[in-house]
């Protein structure tokens, strides 16, 4: 199993410029969640969908990020425009969920952004 | 709402000696509870979890958690660490009713294991 696969893994952008990080779940997972990774702030989670919907998004931070699933295989994080206080490491995890809840969440590598 | 507490924000400790890494949580509601281990420049990777059953949880690499209700932890120990164990450690709840998915993480302590 390749795992969860995410690009690019690091990116250098300056302010004002568009990033898009990409990801790709573990084939037959069905929720896939974006989290950010800051050393003031840990670990956020930012958005979550099931099944390709987007269900939870109260963690994003403003209107400049916006997440789409536009099928199972595949998922973006969008910050434009973007700040240097988005500088941080953006994970991807999915997982197989049932109803009966506890599954595990399995993380990608990571994107490091830079937004200098 | 639920928060999770790691008590200890670095850990260093000799190869071979025994470690515990702390973890405390509040919540309202039971939970599931997790830890994950984090490798320099890695995502994160699942060590154990408790859901229910044997409040002792044996995970991958030779680590295990405790689980105690009444005391709301669940604490990470291992008997005899390699310096392969040099990482991130992030404990992690979720609410077990049906459908909940949203991981609330600790800050995470840093284990550094010196030779």
């Amino acid at each position: 199993d390749a795992g969860v696969i995410q690009s690019p893994r690091h990116e250098v952008t300056e302010m004002g410029q568009e990033v898009t990080l990409r990801c790709k779940p573990i084939s037959g997972h069905n929720s896939l969640f974006w989290y950010r990774q800051t050393m003031m702030r840990g670990l956020e989670l930012l958005i979550y969908f099931n099944n390709n919907v987007p269900i939870d998004d109260s963690g994003m931070p403003e209107d400049r990020f916006s997440a789409k699933m536009p099928n199972a295989s595949f998922s973006t994080l969008k910050i434009q425009p973007s700040e240097p206080r988005d500088s941080a490491v953006y994970f991807c995890a999915s997982s197989l969920w049932t109803s009966g809840g506890g599954e595990t969440q399995y993380f990608g590598p990571g994107t490091r952004l830079l937004v200098l | 709402a639920q928060s999770v507490t790691q008590l200890d924000s670095q850990v260093p400790v000799f190869e071979e000696a025994p470690v515990e890494l702390r973890c405390n949580y509040s919540s309202s509601v039971s939970v599931y509870l997790f830890w994950y281990v984090q490798y320099p420049n890695q995502g994160l990777q699942l060590l154990l979890k408790y859901l229910s059953g044997s409040t002792l949880v044996k995970g991958i690499n030779g680590f295990e958690a405790e689980f105690n209700k009444s005391q709301t932890s669940f604490h990470l120990r291992k008997p005899s660490v390699h310096i392969s164990d040099t990482a991130e450690y992030f404990c992690a709840v979720i609410p077990s009713y049906q459908g909940a998915q949203k991981l609330v993480f600790g800050q995470g302590t840093r284990l550094t294991i010196n030779p």
